[in-house]
C-alpha cells in the first residue's frame, strides 16, 4: 500500500515553455500532498503544500505564479512550471501524506527537469 | 525558525564496518521519521519513532529517539553495499503538517 506515482520521470523542454508534473496516490486518498525540489547532493527543499479543494500553501521565496499547483481530487496534484528557464532545471519530487495520524509521507519517484 | 540538523554530511566506510548518523532538532518533536534515498532514487520511508527513549530495530538498522525527544540516531551494523544512499531524518513542523528534513547523511560503502 501507500504507492505514489509521479509522471513524467524525466522531461527536457525549451526555455519559455511550461511543464506539468503529475502526482497520484494510487491506493489511498491524499488530502495533502507536498512538492519538493532537490539539488544534487542536497536535502529536500519544500516548495509548497498542496491541499485538496483549496489553494496551495507556498514556502517563503517560492513564486506562486511560477510554480502553479492544483489539487483537484483526493488522488491527484499537479505542479506546472511556467515559462521554464535553465535555472529551473532540477529534481522535483512529490509526496502524499498518509491518511492516518502518523503524518508519514510517501514519495513519488521524482521528475528530472532539464530546461535548454 | 525550527531546524533539524544532521551529521555527518558524508560517511565513507569499508564494507563490514558500522555506521551512525545523528539528528538534532531545535525543538521537541512529537515524532521523528527516517527515510533512505538511493542514488538517483527518491526518499523511502524507513521508520517512525514516537516515544521518548524509544529504540527500534530493523535487521542491521537500529533507530533511537532521545529522552528529550530532540535527537535521534540511526546505526547500521556491519554495512553492506546495499546500504549505500542518503539517510534523512525528518520531524513534523510545529505549525501545520509539513516535515522538516535534516540535511541528510550520504553513506558510501567500499567493498
Amino acid at each position: 500500500g501507500a504507492v505514489v506515482s509521479q509522471h513524467p520521470s524525466w522531461v527536457i523542454c525549451k526555455s519559455g515553455t511550461s511543464v506539468k508534473i503529475e502526482c497520484r496516490s494510487l491506493d489511498f486518498q491524499a488530502t495533502t500532498m507536498f512538492w519538493y525540489r532537490q539539488f544534487p547532493k542536497q536535502s529536500l527543499m519544500l516548495m509548497a503544500t498542496s491541499n485538496e479543494g483549496s489553494k496551495a500553501t507556498y514556502e517563503q521565496g517560492v513564486e506562486k505564479d511560477k510554480f502553479l499547483i492544483n489539487h483537484a481530487s483526493l488522488t491527484l496534484s499537479t505542479l506546472t512550471v511556467t515559462s521554464a528557464h535553465p535555472e529551473d532545471s532540477s529534481f522535483y519530487i512529490c509526496s502524499a501524506r498518509s491518511q492516518d495520524s502518523k503524518n508519514i509521507q510517501y514519495f513519488g519517484a521524482g521528475t528530472r527537469l532539464s530546461v535548454l | 525558525g525550527q531546524q533539524v540538523m544532521q551529521i555527518p554530511q558524508y560517511q565513507h566506510v569499508q564494507e563490514g564496518e558500522d555506521f551512525t548518523t545523528y539528528c538534532n532538532s531545535s525543538t521537541t518533536l512529537s515524532n521523528i521519521q527516517w527515510y533512505k534515498q538511493r542514488p538517483g532514487g527518491h526518499p523511502v520511508f524507513l521508520i517512525q519513532l514516537v516515544k521518548s527513549g524509544e529504540v527500534k530495530k530493523q535487521k542491521r538498522l537500529t533507530f533511537q529517539f532521545g529522552e528529550a525527544k530532540k535527537n535521534s540516531s540511526l546505526h547500521i551494523t556491519a554495512t553492506q553495499t546495499t546500504d549505500v544512499g542518503t539517510y534523512f531524518c525528518a520531524g513534523p513542523h510545529n505549525q501545520g503538517g509539513k516535515l522538516i528534513f535534516g540535511q541528510g547523511t550520504e553513506l558510501s560503502v567500499k567493498p
